[in-house]
């Protein structure tokens, strides 16, 4: 069973502190992995992908990811208000599908 | 770019009717589309990939024959719900790859399904 976790929170973070959300999955072998937002009642958003071990950085939002610990996150600094809503974690197992985790709710607050 | 569209983006319907639900690629051609659906406060679940000119690909568990998938052209796939049911009330979410890269999806804004 090919799986991606992620802590559910509610993770709260002050405006203007970095923000880390974590997310974990099964497959060692996988090979690509995808961040994305959703806020409540909408589709979800993409932020970033990634593709290779270190970071990827664009604007305020950094991935990481470690496939020796199979292990991927994102860094959201600066953290506006606008940032509040449920970070989905998604990878792609090589079955051309995703497979999502539960998502990282998120809380700034002002 | 890598723009998909849904219609309608909410529909509320009685219990034994069917509802029609239409995703579209704007600015590209999709050969495969993928259907989901979402619970409150869940996540995202795969029910089918729907790929143009053949049959979808169910995921274990959803029933085929209620969850009727057509793909009959480059930009348009379709999800009919069969005789539905209160249960069915949910978020159905379609996504697509953008034709520049074969890995990652974009959504549609989803649409919203109530059955009364």
């Amino acid at each position: 069973q090919k799986e991606v976790e992620q802590n559910s929170g509610p993770l709260s973070v002050p405006e203007g502190a970095i923000a880390s959300l974590n997310c974990t999955y099964s497959d060692r072998g996988s090979q690509s992995f995808f961040w994305y937002r959703q806020y409540s009642g909408k589709s979800p958003e993409l932020i970033m992908s990634i593709y290779s071990n270190g970071d990827k950085e664009d604007g305020r939002f950094t991935a990481q990811l470690n496939k020796a610990s199979q292990y991927v996150s994102l860094l959201i600094r600066d953290s506006q208000p606008s940032d509040s809503a449920t970070y989905l974690c998604a990878v792609n197992f090589g079955n051309e599908k995703l497979t999502f985790g539960t998502g990282t709710r998120l809380t700034i607050i002002p | 770019g890598a723009v998909v569209s849904q219609h309608p983006s909410w529909v509320i319907c009685k219990s034994g009717t069917s509802v029609k639900i239409e995703c579209r690629s704007l600015d590209f051609q999709a050969t495969t589309m993928f259907w989901y659906r979402q619970f409150p406060k869940q996540s995202l679940m795969l029910m089918a990939t729907s790929n143009e000119g053949s049959k979808a690909t169910y995921e274990q568990g959803v029933e085929k024959d209620k969850f009727l998938i057509n793909h009959a052209s480059l930009t348009l796939s379709t999800l009919t719900v069969t005789s539905a049911h209160p249960e069915d009330s949910s978020f159905y979410i379609c996504s697509a790859y953008s034709g520049r890269s074969t890995d990652t999806q974009y959504f549609g804004p989803g649409t919203r399904l109530t059955v009364l």
